[in-house]
C-alpha cells in the first residue's frame, strides 16, 4: 500500500488559516486522498477527499500537487473545535462494493491556540 | 437521524475470556468495517462486512471475528483475549455506493 508521511504535530492560532502538509510520493494513478480527523475521545470523522483537482467543501479545502506527490488540507479560519489529530490516507480504487479500507498513520496532532 | 452506534461503551475483561462488541451503522448504510486503535496510534483495520460477509480483512488472527445481520448491524467477537488487545475498538459504516465512512464513538475495551 502507498503510504502518506506528515508532521507529527502543529500549532495554529485560533482565526488564523492551517495549511496541515501530506506526501505521497509512491501514490499510484488511481488512489484517492482523503482525510480524516478525530477530535479528542471521538471516532474519526471525514473531512473530504479528492483525486486530481482540488476540492473546496464546507469544512476545509484539499489543494492537491500537480504530480500528485503530495496534498495540503487548508482550514481557512482555525477554531479551537479545530484541535484534532489529522489523518491523510490514500484509499485505493474500490473494485467492488465490499472493498473498501482506510489505513490509517499517526496522523498530525493540531493544537490551536486561542 | 441517529450516526453510528456502538455497544458497550467501556469494558473491562481478564485475559484468556472473549468479548462481544456491537455496533448498529447509520441509518440506510449497508457496508460495516471494524478497527482497532492502540493508545497514541492511528485506528488499524480489521474487517469489513458487506451483504452479511466478511469482504476484506487485515493483518488480524482468526481470534477476531465478526458477523453482520439483515438489519445491517454486527458484532465483533474477540476469543482468548492478550493484554495487547486492549484498544478502543472502533465501527464504521457506509453506503456501498459512497466513500464516506461514519464512524462511531467506539468501545473502550480493557484486558487485564
Amino acid at each position: 500500500d502507498a503510504k502518506t508521511t506528515q508532521p507529527n504535530s502543529m500549532e495554529s492560532n485560533e482565526e488564523e488559516p492551517v495549511h496541515l502538509p501530506c506526501n505521497h510520493s509512491t501514490i499510484s494513478g488511481t488512489d484517492y486522498i482523503h482525510w480524516y480527523r478525530q477530535l479528542p475521545s471521538q471516532g474519526p470523522e471525514y473531512v473530504i477527499h479528492g483525486l486530481t483537482s482540488n476540492v473546496n467543501n464546507r469544512m476545509a479545502s484539499l489543494a492537491i500537487a500537480e504530480d500528485r506527490k503530495s496534498s495540503t488540507l487548508i482550514l481557512h479560519r482555525a477554531t479551537l473545535r479545530d484541535a484534532a489529530v489529522y489523518y491523510c490516507i490514500l484509499r485505493p480504487l474500490s473494485s467492488g462494493a465490499g472493498s473498501y479500507q482506510l489505513t490509517f498513520g499517526k496522523g498530525t496532532k493540531l493544537s490551536v491556540i486561542p | 437521524d441517529a450516526g453510528v452506534t456502538q455497544s458497550p461503551t467501556h469494558l473491562i475483561k481478564t485475559r484468556g475470556q472473549q468479548v462481544t462488541l456491537r455496533c448498529s451503522p447509520k441509518s440506510g448504510h449497508d457496508t460495516v468495517s471494524w478497527y482497532q486503535q492502540a493508545l497514541g496510534q492511528g485506528p488499524q483495520f480489521i474487517f469489513q462486512y458487506y451483504e452479511e460477509e466478511e469482504r476484506q480483512r487485515g493483518n488480524f488472527p482468526d481470534r477476531f471475528s465478526g458477523h453482520q445481520f439483515p438489519n445491517y448491524s454486527s458484532e465483533l467477537n474477540v476469543n482468548a483475549l492478550l493484554l495487547g488487545d486492549s484498544a478502543l475498538y472502533l465501527c464504521a459504516s457506509r453506503d456501498s455506493s459512497s466513500y464516506e465512512q461514519y464512524f462511531g464513538p467506539g468501545t473502550r475495551l480493557t484486558v487485564t
